[in-house]
């Protein structure tokens, strides 16, 4: 089946630095969402982004399908940012399951 | 819009019992998925409803695990009896079904502690 490599698994970051999320995926998608998974374990839609590269606030980003890669970006981080950012993919040609990968764990210190 | 809802939040439970999870989707929606997520890893798909019927129930742990979603709204997960490693946050999620691409919106889980 797919694989979904996340890296860094681990970034702890002070208040106000910018970062960079790699997700990268062994095939082809038609579906690529970014998750946050707050301290509760609630998980909250970033990013529904097959392709192409969206903003949302001090949020970004881009996934280039044909290479098989998403980044997301995170500006003027703020301690709120913390928590585990997931990256999940649903494989042309199966099911609609999304495939999750093991996650980054973000922590910005103040 | 009201979100994914499930209930209850949290159960502890001595291995050996059975326990059920309710959940209930976002209104319209047709696919419901329920997601197993042990400590420190990512959500795995155990079952998938399109409507009332099952479309993927391959990693489901059939011995002991069912899953139900009789008139196409809301689900239940039942596990019994429970094992220590069955300990992890059970998630409910739906999507609407127009088209290839749909997004998934995740309700706040269920936490299980199996003693």
């Amino acid at each position: 089946g797919i694989q979904v490599e996340q890296s860094p698994p681990d970034l702890i970051l002070q208040e106000g630095a910018n970062s960079t999320l790699r997700c990268n995926f062994s095939d082809s998608v038609n579906n690529l969402q970014w998750f946050h998974q707050n301290p509760w374990g609630q998980l909250i839609n970033l990013f529904y982004i097959p392709s192409g590269t969206k903003q949302n606030g001090r949020l970004s980003a881009t996934t280039v399908a044909t290479e098989r890669y998403s980044l997301l970006y995170i500006s003027s981080s703020q301690t709120t940012d913390s928590g585990v950012y997931f990256c999940a993919v649903r494989p042309v040609g199966g099911a609609q399951k999304l495939v999750f990968g093991q996650g980054t764990r973000l922590t910005i210190n103040p | 819009e009201a979100g994914v809802a499930q209930s209850p939040r949290y159960k502890i439970i001595e291995k050996r019992q059975s326990v059920a999870f309710w959940c209930n989707p976002i209104s319209g929606h047709a696919t419901l998925y329920w997601y197993q997520q042990i400590l420190g890893q990512g959500p795995k798909l155990l079952i998938q409803f399109q409507n009332n019927g099952v479309v993927d129930d391959s990693q489901l742990p059939k011995d002991r695990f069912s899953a139900e979603r009789l008139k196409g709204v809301d689900s239940t997960l039942k596990i019994q009896p429970a094992k220590l490693e069955d300990s992890a946050v059970y998630l409910c999620a739906s999507s609407q079904s127009v088209g290839v691409y749909n997004e998934q919106f995740f309700g706040p889980g269920t936490r299980l502690t199996v003693l």
